[in-house]
């Protein structure tokens, strides 16, 4: 099955600093999603994407979608106490449904204030 | 509005002992998923149905077996629960199976000694 690497596995900043965090698929993706998944809840969509080459803006994240189909991004501004938690990609290939969906092993996002 | 219900949020089995997860949405969508979620893991799709009536295997579905009672409600059963069962199991649901957004329950932890 399609493999995607999350990187990187954990991060630990300062409160105000700027995150990046990305994720490869050895195959073609149709569809990128960014979750964020807080302590004890369930994952929150964040942000969509559906075009090679979309930036696409949710107040201070921004996720693109690679030209090559094969990596996504997801950039945090100016980070907050709140932005704590672990955040998945996941990707969805030509089958279409969300059954499709695979996802990475997450970041996880550790503010030091 | 509640979104997505699961009841246990957490149990303790003995090995070879059985039980049922219960899922139930009140946003009327047709599509509901029930994934496990371990540490360093992404998620990973046990089974799925795409609308009332139909269910289909993910990813890991030895193990388990799933019933969609209703379009409310999708049951996740345990016959003869193994160490190798314990995990967070989530939920969720969406519009129809093509919907990129899924919306996820809080989870239930399980524990299988």
């Amino acid at each position: 099955g399609q493999q995607l690497n999350q990187s990187p596995q954990s991060m630990f900043i300062q409160e105000g600093e700027d995150v990046s965090m990305n994720c490869t698929s050895s195959s073609i993706f149709n569809t990128w999603l960014w979750y964020k998944q807080e302590p004890g809840e369930g994952p929150v969509l964040l942000i969509a994407l559906y075009k090679a080459g979309e930036l696409t803006s949710n107040g201070r994240l921004t996720a693109q979608f690679g030209i090559t189909r094969k990596d996504s991004f997801l950039n945090i501004s100016a980070s907050i106490p709140s932005d704590v938690g672990i955040y998945f990609c996941a990707g969805r290939d030509s089958g279409g449904g969300a059954d499709g969906l695979t996802f990475g092993k997450g970041t996880h996002l550790i503010i030091q204030p | 509005n509640a979104g997505v219900t699961q009841t246990p949020k957490f149990q303790v089995l003995k090995t070879g002992q059985s039980m049922t997860l219960q899922c139930a949405q009140d946003m009327n969508h047709n599509s509901m998923y029930w994934y496990r979620q371990d540490p360093g893991m992404g998620l990973r799709l046990i089974y799925y149905s795409a609308s009332e009536g139909t269910t289909d295997k993910g990813e890991v579905p030895n193990g388990y077996n799933v019933s969609r009672l209703n379009k409310r409600e999708f049951s996740l059963r345990l016959e003869s629960a193994a160490p190798s069962q314990t995990s967070v199991y989530f939920c969720a649901s969406s519009r129809d199976r093509l919907a990129e957004t899924q919306y996820f329950g809080p989870g239930t932890r399980l524990l299988v000694l």
